[in-house]
């Protein structure tokens, strides 16, 4: 149990919508990423948000947008979506002062 | 750019044997490396993190080290058990960017009973 909350579990989206992912993390766990996982790959960073700004961004185009909340909650939002956004997304947080990330459960993304 | 690599990508053994699972990274400038477990759909379970200034990590039947000098770290599974049949990905942080895991394709491990 890392405290990490993602929802929907798996979901169907046709090419060109729009999709919204959330995630619920721990109380003081002031930091959250997001990450792509494609199948047989390892996941790969999409931005992290710290107090509620992004403080950071990987190789990932502008359709790919976050927000965090002060309840510490956040959201990961791809618009057009892709065939090739088909993939496992993973949400991390940290606590305040910690390395350690722990990650939820994943929300499974098919685009058809 | 921290770039990691698993080799091998699939790893298959009798049960009780000790398992060693293999990590490379390429920035030596390393700020931690943490161990994960994920199961077929599922999402990542931290097993160890190893900060740069130490050289291992024990839990349990689990020890990793970390050469940093080499740009390796390893991962030590004692006595392996069918439970233990999963994806172990490894995943490093460098000083100059601390928030992003960079992470290896991972090692599949079957364990037969």
């Amino acid at each position: 149990e890392t405290g990490v909350t993602q929802s929907p579990t798996h979901l169907i989206k046709t090419r060109g919508q729009q999709v919204t992912l959330r995630c619920s993390s721990q109380s003081g766990h002031n930091t959250v990423s997001w990450y792509q996982q494609a199948l047989g790959q390892g996941p790969q960073f999409i931005f992290q948000y710290y107090r509620e700004e992004e403080n950071g961004r990987g190789n990932f185009p502008p359709r790919f947008s976050g927000l965090q909340f002060p309840n510490y909650s956040s959201e990961l939002n791809v618009n057009a979506l892709e065939l090739d956004d088909s993939a496992l997304y993973l949400c991390a947080s940290r606590p305040s002062g910690k390395t350690e990330a722990f990650f939820g459960q994943g929300t499974r993304l098919t685009v058809v | 750019k921290q770039e990691v690599t698993q080799i091998p990508a699939a790893l298959s053994v009798p049960e009780g044997e000790n398992l060693v699972l293999n990590c490379s990274f390429t920035d030596s400038a390393i700020y931690n490396l943490q161990w994960f477990r994920q199961d077929p759909g599922k999402g990542l379970t931290s097993l160890l993190l190893i900060q740069s200034s130490q050289r291992e990590q024990t839990s349990g039947r689990l020890n990793a080290s970390l050469d940093k000098s080499s740009g390796r770290s390893t991962l030590y599974i004692a006595a392996s058990q069918p439970g233990d049949s999963a994806t172990y990905l490894c995943a490093a942080s460098s000083f100059s960017n601390d928030y992003k895991l960079s992470f290896g394709a991972g090692t599949t491990v079957t364990v037969r009973a």
